[in-house]
């Protein structure tokens, strides 16, 4: 059983839909972050929040836009994606944001099919 | 550009076997190297969390060793069983930005 908690497990959307992927965690974790991982490659970080204050976004595309409404919760909003952003979107939490002493916690992911 | 790279892709053993393998990352800015257990339909799990050079950390018959100055961490496994069959992932951080970036993985899979 994991930790971290995201809903959908899986979702497919149009071109012109708009939807969210949300993440929660109740473990008092300050760090959560979203990662991207495509078929055959290593998940890939899109964004970092750390005390609800995004502090990396790795030039994700504006179609894609994060939001941490309180500690707990980390959303995804969706908008006007391609079909080339088809993935598994994971979330993860950590203690804080130095990964030195505490590892990632991750939840099982979203699958995405933008068609 | 900053590449972490593991070895072998894959990997097919069986029951018993003991096997390694490897993650090479850059030895510049060294600040922390993970590794995770990621099975089929599952997230991924925290195995090691490695900060010093000469490191070696265990966990049951999984046990992993660090070399910051020449850029690799061996991951070791005694006597695997079929439970062990999973992809490995490692990751590199350089800062504490909470950046990691990972390896692509070994995929190990033990035949019983």
């Amino acid at each position: 059983d994991t930790e971290v908690t995201q809903t959908p497990k899986h979702l497919v959307m149009g071109m012109t839909n708009k939807k969210s992927l949300k993440c929660e965690q109740h473990m008092g974790h300050r760090a959560m972050y979203w990662y991207k991982q495509k078929a055959k490659k290593p998940p890939e970080l899109m964004f970092v929040y750390s005390y609800e204050k995004l502090s990396i976004n790795e030039s994700v595309p504006s179609r894609f836009s994060p939001e941490c409404p309180n500690s707990s919760l980390l959303n995804l909003h969706l908008h006007a994606l391609q079909p080339e952003d088809s993935a598994l979107y994971l979330c993860a939490s950590s203690q804080e944001r130095a990964l030195r002493v505490s590892p990632l916690h991750f939840g099982n992911g979203t699958r995405l099919t933008v068609t | 550009i900053l590449n972490v790279e593991q070895s072998p892709q894959s990997l097919h053993v069986q029951e018993g076997d003991s096997t390694n393998f490897t993650c090479s990352f850059p030895s510049s800015n060294f600040y922390a190297l993970h590794w995770y257990r990621w099975e089929t339909a599952k997230s991924p799990e925290a195995l090691f969390v490695m900060t010093l050079n000469g490191d070696e950390k265990k966990k049951g018959r999984i046990s992993a060793t660090l070399n910051t100055k020449e850029g690799y961490s061996y991951l070791y496994i005694k006597g695997s069983q079929p439970e062990d069959s999973a992809t490995y992932l490692c990751a590199w951080g350089s800062g504490n930005t909470g950046k990691l970036i990972f390896g692509q993985g070994t995929t190990l899979q033990v035949k019983p």
